[in-house]
C-alpha cells in the first residue's frame, strides 16, 4: 500500500526567510508526487509534481520541491517566504502503475509571522 | 469556466437520515474522486471513478455509494447518516494523462450528522 507522511504538524517561518514541509513516501512502483495547498475554507489547489526527469521541479508561487529517491523524499521549499504562503499544504503520491489511486498525508501548516 | 462544482456547500443531517452529495464537473475529464478531511487525518480516498460506469473504492467505501452514469456527474450517496460521517468532502477531478495530470478540486461540502 502506498503512504506519506508529513512529519510537522506546523511550521513556522518568518517572512524573508526560506522555508521547507518535508514530505517522505512510500509506494511499489514508480512515484508520482504531488503538492497541493488549501486556504482557509477552500479546495485544494496544485503547486506542483514530480512524475520523471530532473529532481528538482518548480511549481506556482514560486515554489519548488526536490525528489530524493534514495531518502524517498519530496520536500517543499520556497527562497523568501510571504505572509500570504500562510496555508495547509499537503503533500501527496500515487504509484505510477495506479489508475490515479492518489494518497495524501496528513498535512502541514505553514505560518509565515511578519 | 465552472471546473468542478460540488452541492449543497453546507448540509446537517440526523442520524439514519440519506442524502446525496452532488458533483460536476465541465473539463471532460475522465478521472474523478471523493475525499473526506478530518482533523489530523489528511484527506482519505472514498471512491473513484476511471470512466463513466466505472467506480472503485478507496480506503473508506463504507456508507457510502456512488455511480458514474455520465463524464460529468459524480454524486455521493450516504445510505444512512451516521455521527462518524461528519467532516468536510471533496470532490475531485484529473485528465487521465500523465502530463496534464492534478487533481482540481471542488469547494467543498461540510457535512454534520447529529
Amino acid at each position: 500500500a502506498q503512504s506519506v507522511a508529513q512529519p510537522e504538524d506546523q511550521v513556522n517561518v518568518a517572512e524573508g526567510n526560506p522555508l521547507t514541509v518535508k514530505c517522505t513516501y512510500s509506494v511499489s512502483g514508480n512515484p508520482y508526487l504531488f503538492w497541493y495547498v488549501q486556504y482557509p475554507n477552500r479546495g485544494l489547489q496544485f503547486l506542483l509534481k514530480y512524475i520523471t526527469g530532473d529532481n528538482l521541479v518548480k511549481g506556482s508561487y514560486g515554489f519548488e520541491a526536490e525528489f530524493n529517491k534514495s531518502q524517498t523524499s519530496f520536500h517543499l521549499k520556497k527562497p523568501s517566504a510571504l505572509v500570504s504562503d500562510s496555508a495547509l499544504y499537503f503533500c501527496a503520491v500515487r504509484d505510477s502503475g495506479g489508475y490515479q489511486k492518489v494518497t495524501f498525508g496528513t498535512g502541514t501548516k505553514l505560518q509565515v509571522i511578519p | 469556466n465552472a471546473g468542478v462544482t460540488q452541492t449543497p456547500k453546507f448540509q446537517v443531517l440526523k442520524t439514519g437520515q440519506s442524502m446525496t452529495l452532488q458533483c460536476a464537473q465541465d473539463m471532460n475529464h475522465e478521472y474523478m474522486s471523493w475525499y473526506r478531511q478530518d482533523p489530523g487525518m489528511g484527506l482519505r480516498l472514498i471512491h473513484y471513478s476511471v470512466g463513466a460506469g466505472i467506480t472503485d473504492q478507496g480506503e473508506v467505501p463504507n456508507g457510502y455509494n456512488v455511480s458514474r452514469s455520465t463524464t460529468e456527474d459524480f454524486p455521493l450517496r450516504l445510505l444512512s447518516a451516521a455521527p462518524s460521517q461528519t467532516s468536510v468532502y471533496f470532490c475531485a477531478s484529473s485528465p487521465r494523462t500523465a502530463t496534464n495530470e492534478k487533481l482540481f478540486f471542488g469547494s467543498g461540502t461540510q457535512l454534520s450528522v447529529l
